[in-house]
């Protein structure tokens, strides 16, 4: 199974400035990585797919890059409703696997 | 937008078996993969299987031998067994969906399934 690992566990940025959240896989996975994002009490929403394809409807604020093992989540002007949890997730080959989450705080 | 709706007990006894469904409300369950993922404090996000609208399965390594999960087309649902639960698969449970058995593009909201002697 490969195993995703995002960095830093916790976040904190001021509204308005830049976000920078990473995530590297055990072995390579091209760029079959998604994003989501995640608010309490709520299921994971996503965000990017195909490493870098925001999927319909999410603000061009939130941007994906990588390839291979290393991947970064951008979000270039914090919002206040972007304060939430982020997990990267594999599609390589099966079983699929998630990071454990970076959560993104108010500074 | 399609919407999810797990269903099923919230409180099991450790050797019970798990089942929960998942209603939806789409115009056709055809041509997407059905999904089980739950999320626990101690695994964080964990995948637990998928079928297909063919009903082709596929399920975590680690789970494999205790979960079934099955698809009933004809009253939009699709279903989670997992047999044998111990207080490690207490988690909160969500139903999803995915065109391209890849990425998750709908979620259900999630139930709660605690398991306590």
């Amino acid at each position: 199974e490969i195993v995703m690992t995002q960095s830093p566990a916790t976040l904190s940025v001021s509204p308005g400035e830049r976000a920078t959240l990473s995530c590297r896989a055990s072995q390579t996975v091209s760029s079959d990585l998604a994003w989501y994002q995640q608010k309490p009490g709520q299921a994971p929403s996503l965000l990017i797919y195909g490493a870098s394809i925001r999927a319909t409807g999410v603000p061009a604020r939130f941007s994906g890059s990588g390839s291979g093992t290393e991947f970064t989540l951008t979000i270039s002007s914090l919002q206040s409703e972007d304060f939430a949890v982020y997990y990267c997730q594999h599609y390589t080959n099966w079983p699929y696997s998630f990071g454990q989450g970076t959560k993104l705080e108010i500074k | 937008q399609v919407l999810l709706q797990e269903s099923g007990p919230g409180l099991l006894k450790p050797s019970e078996t798990l089942s929960l469904t998942c209603t939806v409300s789409s115009d056709s369950i055809s041509d997407y993969s059905w999904i089980w993922i739950r999320q626990s404090a101690g695994k964080g996000l964990e995948w637990i299987g998928r079928i297909t609208d063919s009903g082709n399965t596929f399920y975590h390594p680690s789970l494999q031998s205790r979960a079934i999960m099955s698809l009933d087309i004809t009253k939009r649902q699709f279903s989670l067994r997992l047999t044998s639960v111990t207080a490690a698969d207490t988690a909160v449970y969500f139903c999803a969906r995915s065109y391209s058995a890849t990425k998750v593009e709908n979620w259900g909201r999630g139930t709660l399934v605690t398991v306590s002697s």
